[in-house]
C-alpha cells in the first residue's frame, strides 16, 4: 500500500518570502501522479499543482513549484512571494497510474501554513 | 460552470441513525469519489464510481455504501451511525477516473 508522509504539522512564512513544504511517499509502482492540494478554512480542497512521475521536469504553476526527487521519493512544494491568501492547510497526495486501479488519492496528514504580515 | 456541489452543508444525527449525503459533479464529469476527513487529518478514500460502476472501495465497514445515478450524481449512505463517523465528507469529481479530481465544499456530519 502507498503511504504519504508530511513531517511538518505547522509552518510559518513572512509575507513576500519563500517557504518549502516537505512530502515523502512510499510506493513500489513506477507509474503514478503526485499532487499538492490547499484547504483553506472554507473547507474546499483546491488543486495547487500536479506532477507526473514519468516527467523529469519539475512542475510549476505561477508562484508554486515542486522539487520532485523520484529516487528519494520526495515531493516538496515551494511557494514564492508568499501572500496572505496562501494561508491554509496543504496536503500532499499520491495517485496510482496503473490501468485498472481505482485511481483514488492517498493523502498525507497535512501542513498548516501561516503567512505573517 | 458550477463546481462540485454537495448537500447538505451541515448535518447533525444521533448514534444508530442513518444518513444520506448527496453530490453533483461538475457538468461532463463521469467519475465521483468520496472521502472522509476527520478533524486534523488528511482525507481517507471511501468509494470511487465511474460510469455508474464502483471502481474502488477504501477500508470502511459495510455500513458505508454509495451509488451513482445515470446523471452521474452520487449518494453516500451510512447506516448505524457511530460517534467516530463524525467528520467532513468530501466528494470529488473528474472527467474520467484518470483526470485530476475537483472537490466540493463537503458535508460536515456531527454525531451526538
Amino acid at each position: 500500500a502507498q503511504t504519504v508522509t508530511q513531517s511538518q504539522p505547522e509552518m510559518s512564512v513572512q509575507e513576500a518570502e519563500t517557504v518549502t513544504l516537505s512530502c515523502t511517499y512510499d510506493t513500489s509502482e513506477s507509474d503514478y501522479y503526485l499532487f499538492w492540494y490547499k484547504q483553506p478554512p472554507s473547507r474546499q480542497m483546491i488543486l495547487v499543482i500536479r506532477q507526473e512521475a514519468y516527467k523529469q521536469q519539475n512542475a510549476t504553476e505561477n508562484r508554486f513549484s515542486v522539487n520532485f526527487q523520484k529516487a528519494a521519493k520526495s515531493f516538496s512544494l515551494k511557494i514564492s512571494d508568499s501572500q496572505l491568501g496562501d494561508a491554509a492547510m496543504y496536503f500532499c497526495a499520491y495517485r496510482s497510474g496503473l490501468d485498472g486501479s481505482a485511481r483514488q488519492l492517498t493523502f498525507g496528514s497535512g501542513t498548516q501554513l501561516t503567512v505573517l504580515p | 460552470d458550477a463546481g462540485v456541489t454537495q448537500s447538505p452543508t451541515h448535518l447533525i444525527k444521533t448514534r444508530g441513525q442513518q444518513v444520506t449525503l448527496r453530490c453533483s459533479p461538475i457538468s461532463g464529469h463521469k467519475s465521483v469519489s468520496w472521502y472522509q476527513q476527520v478533524l486534523g487529518q488528511g482525507p481517507q478514500f471511501i468509494f470511487q464510481y465511474y460510469e455508474k460502476e464502483e471502481r474502488g472501495r477504501g477500508n470502511f465497514p459495510d455500513r458505508f455504501s454509495a451509488r451513482q445515478f445515470p446523471n452521474y450524481s452520487s449518494e453516500l449512505n451510512v447506516n448505524a451511525l457511530l460517534l467516530g463517523d463524525s467528520a467532513l465528507y468530501l466528494c470529488a469529481s473528474s472527467l474520467t477516473s484518470n483526470q485530476p479530481q475537483h472537490f466540493g465544499d463537503g458535508t460536515r456530519l456531527s454525531i451526538l
